[in-house]
């Protein structure tokens, strides 16, 4: 069956640097997204890897190994703001989305 | 960038009737729409994927007759949810396909729908 393992819940320190790992096995692969979802609210897309390397957004930057299906979201210099849950999905061969349960960061001061 | 709206944002109805949730991609056509549900502290489920002028096709384990999606334009999608019950209590969230015009073939969300059944 198709599969995405995520860490159920982060802590990290306001100005720190985290990192949310993502493990996948799904049937063929068309891209790995990261999404934002703050608590009763739609989910905001962060970041797009279809290629194995690392993708640099401002504070956020998202790695891939398509070889190891890993992927991992990097926050950086975090702030109160980026508390929320960070889903992790990957397209299959059938260009349908699988999701990740999501991981919570728990943001403190 | 790309603007889904889904409407309502609340709605709470007594157990029996029927509540329609709406999906509109504002500025680009969605030949596909997805239909999501999430339960507190759980992840998104996908319920069904709706695609334009054809039947929706639901995921295992949701009733179709309970259901109702309509796909009938390339800007709208909508969801039915029929003799709704309590624990038909969800949040439910539309999201657009932006196709490969889009970077990454990104999905598009509207902003949910918070059902509460009496």
């Amino acid at each position: 069956g198709q599969n995405i393992d995520q860490p159920t819940e982060m802590t990290a320190t306001e100005g720190a640097i985290v990192q949310i790992n993502c493990t996948y096995q799904t049937s063929g692969f068309n891209g790995l997204f990261w999404y934002q979802q703050h608590a009763g609210e739609a989910p905001t897309f962060l970041s797009y890897n279809v290629l194995d390397g690392l993708e640099e957004k401002g504070r956020f930057s998202s790695f891939l190994s398509r070889s190891k299906g890993y992927s991992y979201l990097l926050l950086k210099e975090l702030q109160m703001k980026d508390s929320a849950s960070y889903l992790c999905a990957v397209r299959d061969s059938n260009y349908q989305l699988i999701w990740g349960a999501g991981t919570k960061l728990i943001i403190k001061p | 960038g790309a603007v889904v709206s889904q409407h309502p944002s609340w709605v709470i109805c007594k157990s029996g009737t029927s509540v329609k949730i709406e999906c509109r991609s504002l500025d680009f056509q969605a030949t596909t729409m997805f239909w999501y549900r999430q339960f507190p502290k759980q992840s998104l489920m996908l319920m069904a994927t709706s695609n334009e002028g054809s039947k929706a096709t639901y995921e295992q384990g949701v009733e179709k007759d309970k259901f109702l999606i309509n796909h009938a334009s390339l800007t709208l999608s909508t969801l039915t949810v029929t003799s709704a019950h309590p624990e038909d209590s969800s949040f439910y969230i539309c999201s657009a396909d932006g196709g490969r015009d889009h970077v990454g073939g990104e999905l598009f969300f509207g902003e949910g729908s918070r059902l509460t059944v009496l």
